[in-house]
């Protein structure tokens, strides 16, 4: 199975912060590469996926970007609803597999 | 505006089958993937396998593959999930949810979680 690493495992800011969250697989993954969002006792809501391209309907402060085995999940200015647990998740290998997670709090 | 919406029991003794269905609402299974997920605090989330009515494939995660069936009924635009032989190993938040066909995209449309206990 494809390994796919999150760092950090938590972090802590605050509304207007810029923050980025990476994801590192154990191989090329080819781009195949989606992030999620999830908040307590909801199902993970789709961000972004092939690495860069935006979700319909996510606001445009969050972007993806990176390439091979390293991706990055980018918030421009924090808002107070995004503060949530981020998963990755590549598609390239079988099975798909998901990133530990990135809990996002308030500082 | 696609929804998923899933059923099934939520408590379950050691070595009992564990069945949960998901209802597709408008919308058809044709050209996606329909998969089943589950979350536990000490694995985090698991894929554990998706049916592809298009092509006919249905693929699982090696490590549940003696034990699951995923299977579609386009009749009823639902998908099932069994796993049998369950163990306090398998108590997890279960999801389903669907994916464009291809590597490149995303699980987009979701269910709402059901939460399995397996307990004796």
């Amino acid at each position: 199975d494809i390994q796919m690493t999150q760092s950090p495992s938590s972090l802590s800011a605050s509304v207007g912060d810029r923050v980025t969250i990476a994801c590192r697989a154990s191989q090329d993954i080819i781009n195949s590469l989606a992030w999620y969002q999830q908040k307590p006792g909801k199902a993970p809501r789709l961000l972004l996926y092939a690495a860069s391209r935006l979700e319909s309907g996510v606001p445009s402060r969050f972007s993806g970007g990176g390439s091979g085995t390293e991706y990055t999940l980018t918030i421009s200015s924090l808002q107070p609803e995004d503060f949530a647990t981020y998963y990755c998740q590549q598609s390239y290998g079988t099975p798909p597999t998901f990133g530990q997670g990135t809990k996002l709090e308030i500082k | 505006q696609v929804q998923l919406q899933q059923w099934g029991a939520g408590r379950l003794k050691p070595s009992e089958t564990l069945s949960l269905t998901c209802a597709v609402y408008g919308g058809s299974l044709s050209g996606y993937h329909w998969i089943w997920i589950r979350q536990s605090p000490g694995k985090g989330l698991e894929w554990i396998g998706e049916s592809t009515p298009q092509s006919g494939s249905i693929n699982y995660t090696p490590s549940l593959k003696s034990r699951v069936t995923i299977s579609l009924d386009t009749s009823k635009t639902q998908f099932s999930l069994n796993l049998k032989s369950v163990t306090a190993a398998d108590t997890a938040v279960y999801f389903c949810a669907r994916s464009g066909v291809g590597a490149a995209y995303g699980m987009d449309v979701w269910g709402q979680g059901t939460t399995v206990t397996v307990s004796s």
